[in-house]
């Protein structure tokens, strides 16, 4: 069955540097792979949509990749602010059109 | 309006008590979601509701029970739940059960004691 890997619980980031998040998946390349924004206590926030053959989509300061070699997606957010500190689910369609979920990373950026 | 809203935001019960969880959207989505979601863990799908019609249940316990009176409605009526049961409760939608950009609402914390 499909698995998906998130980078380590936690990743720190000085402000204004970019922070790169990474989704791994292990079996059939999937239709498509979503990028979510959860707060504590609160629903996750759609943030991106990558379909399989699209390499790149942007939004704002936003931008995700999609590797079907390597099986992975990276999440990029440049010049990082304080406010971006969330965690940051990915999830990836299976075949009967429901989405399996990462564990997601935590984000924090410092000031 | 582009949200999904969800009642009560917090819920205390007892293990014997009956409650209702209540969502609603006005986005005209034709699939709507329950989720379950502990700390620090992704959200679980519970039930699956397509056209009105359950389409998915992912082998919950029958002491959670879903309805979808219509297209922009959904409850879940709890009953005798458990502590273990106690979690953030997400309500999802869709347009279609094809187009799975979701879109969730705040959840309900709910405490089983």
């Amino acid at each position: 069955s499909q698995k998906i890997e998130q980078n380590s619980e936690a990743l720190n980031i000085q402000e204004g540097k970019t922070a790169t998040l990474t989704c791994n998946y292990t079996n059939y390349s999937p239709a498509y792979l979503q990028w979510y924004r959860q707060d504590p206590g609160r629903g996750p926030v759609f943030l991106l949509l990558i379909r399989e053959n699209e390499k790149e989509k942007r939004k704002e300061r936003l931008k995700v990749t999609f590797d079907t070699t390597l099986k992975q997606s990276l999440f990029h957010i440049t010049a990082s602010q304080p406010a971006d500190s969330a965690t940051y689910l990915c999830a990836l369609d299976d075949s009967n059109y429901q989405l399996i979920w990462g564990a997601g990373t935590k984000l924090i950026i410092k000031p | 309006d582009t949200e999904v809203t969800q009642t009560p935001k917090h819920l205390v019960m007892g293990m014997t008590n009956k409650k209702s969880l209540k969502c609603e959207q006005h986005m005209g989505h034709r699939a709507m979601y329950w989720y379950k979601q502990k700390a620090k863990k992704p959200p679980e799908l519970m039930f699956v509701y397509s056209y009105e019609k359950l389409s998915i249940n992912e082998s919950v316990p029958s002491r959670f029970s879903p309805e979808c009176p219509n297209s922009s409605l959904l409850n879940l009526h709890l009953h005798a739940l458990q502590p273990e049961d106690s979690a953030l409760y997400l309500c999802a939608s869709t347009l279609n059960a094809a187009y799975n950009e979701q879109f969730f609402g705040p959840g309900t914390r709910l405490t089983v004691l």
